[in-house]
């Protein structure tokens, strides 16, 4: 059974603040996502990885960063938090040349 | 990544009737639509798919369409009941692609 886990459910920081969002999968899956989900926008590509130290650019990538050092772990950084970055985060991995793509259970981080 | 268009974006039925949720989409090397579905404060899952070779697949009640030529697909949801309320995304993916392409999303309520 895939299981993707996520370091915080909810998470509150301030202004400015650096921030780190963990995501862990045991399925030794190539590739992994970070999205967040906000209201009438569905889910928005941040950045994602198809293999260890490898890392893309999504469809809103600015005010983020990331880091893959092993296979099994996907790190999303905001490197100076803002207020527009209040959002839930979505995690998630896909196996190579597979097409379900497995989500963990979200990180709700609100800057104040 | 490549639009998708999903309408409507909220869908009420009576518990018992049919419910359908259309996409388009533009890139015409797509040849994976899944379809995820997401209850309230849960993570999305995985539900249904189907690939450009194939025009129709059921699964019980649930059932999706594609027509390439016209690039859309849809989802149908028959006799519907209470525990389908969710929000359901539609989903798209190139040949090759690593990265999937979520629609923004339909709110589909089924009234008891």
């Amino acid at each position: 059974d895939v299981k993707v886990t996520q370091s915080s459910r909810y998470l509150v920081k301030r202004t400015g603040e650096k921030v780190f969002l963990e995501c862990v999968q045991d399925m030794d899956h190539e590739n992994m996502f970070w999205y967040r989900q906000d209201p009438g926008l569905g889910l928005r590509l941040i950045y994602f990885s198809y293999d260890v130290k490898m890392k893309e650019k999504g469809d809103i990538p600015e005010g983020y960063s990331v880091s893959r050092e092993k296979k099994e772990r996907f790190s999303l950084i905001l490197e100076s938090a803002s207020t527009n970055q209040t959002s839930m985060y979505l995690c998630a991995s896909r196996g190579r040349g597979t097409g379900e793509q497995y989500f963990g259970p979200g990180t709700r981080l609100t800057v104040t | 990544g490549e639009n998708v268009e999903q309408h409507p974006s909220t869908l009420s039925v009576q518990e018992g009737d049919s419910a359908v949720i259309k996409c388009t989409y533009s890139d015409s090397a797509s040849n994976y639509f899944p379809w995820y579905k997401q209850e309230l404060g849960k993570r999305p899952q995985l539900i249904i798919d189907i690939r450009s070779n194939v025009g129709e697949k059921k699964d019980q009640r649930i059932a999706v369409t594609l027509n390439k030529t016209a690039k859309h697909f849809s989802l149908h949801i028959t006799e519907t009941q209470p525990e389908d309320s969710a929000v359901y995304f539609c989903v798209h993916s190139g040949a090759g692609s690593y990265q999937l392409t979520f629609g923004k999303g339909t709110k589909l309520s089924v009234i008891p």
